[in-house]
């Protein structure tokens, strides 16, 4: 079984609208959860990072939470544009190493 | 900064063919990845080097799998041979330093094996 799940496998929202991506973790001992965005053809480029003290960081139009407490962890994308179509990537790393457990993604598509 | 480079971009190849992908991490860091994405699995880490010492090859799949980092600036991935299951993109990607240690992948290779 996965170690980080994510879901919905995949959404269609339209341009302008807003949603919410989650990610359900079993890693132990966590250290830290990033959010990648991956756009087709290209390699992951990091959104936010959130260590276990922080419990919301935002970039731009996309803010991420962390409840450490119940593993859990949500994207949120802010008025959605064309460009956010892409796969989103839940990463979780475990204390003391650079290893990561990457989850399934998200896959998003913004339609005009 | 041109950022990490990997070549190159697609390979075709035969099975039973030797493959040798490259990569040149950021100049700077000292941490490189080697990871592997495919749709059934998504990304898997193959194995990671620290300083050019392999750390952790845990993901490499078999035998058939051989990394190398002879220098801060150049890691190879191999595989001899070749089969049609080892199709996927693989990625590079390299960090430096300070916890919690952003982790900046390249473009990737697109490997196919016929």
């Amino acid at each position: 079984k996965n170690q980080v799940e994510q879901s919905p496998q995949s959404l269609i929202i339209l341009e302008g609208k807003n949603c919410t991506l989650q990610c359900n973790y079993t890693v132990s001992p966590f250290s830290n959860l990033r959010w990648y965005k991956q756009d087709t053809g290209r390699g992951p480029v990091s959104l936010t990072i959130m260590t276990f003290s922080e419990n919301t960081k935002s970039n731009g139009r996309y803010t991420a939470t962390l409840d450490a407490d119940t593993k859990q962890s949500s994207l949120h994308i802010t008025a959605s544009q064309l460009s956010d179509s892409a796969s989103y990537i839940c990463v979780v790393s475990k204390a003391a190493g650079n290893k990561l457990t990457f989850g399934g993604g998200t896959r998003v598509l913004v339609k005009p | 900064d041109a950022g990490v480079i990997q070549s190159p971009r697609h390979e075709v190849t035969e099975m039973g063919q030797e493959v040798t992908l490259r990569c040149k991490p950021i100049s700077g860091h000292n941490s490189l990845f080697w990871y592997r994405q495919t749709m059934m699995r998504g990304l898997e880490l193959l194995i990671y080097f620290n300083n050019n010492v392999p750390i952790d090859d845990s993901g490499m799949p078999e035998d058939r799998f051989s990394a190398k980092m002879p220098n801060a600036s150049f890691s190879t991935l191999k595989i001899q041979p070749s089969e049609p299951r080892d199709s996927a993109v693989y990625f590079c990607a390299s960090s430096f330093g300070v916890h919690p240690y952003e982790q900046y992948f390249g473009p990737g290779t697109r490997l196919t094996v016929t």
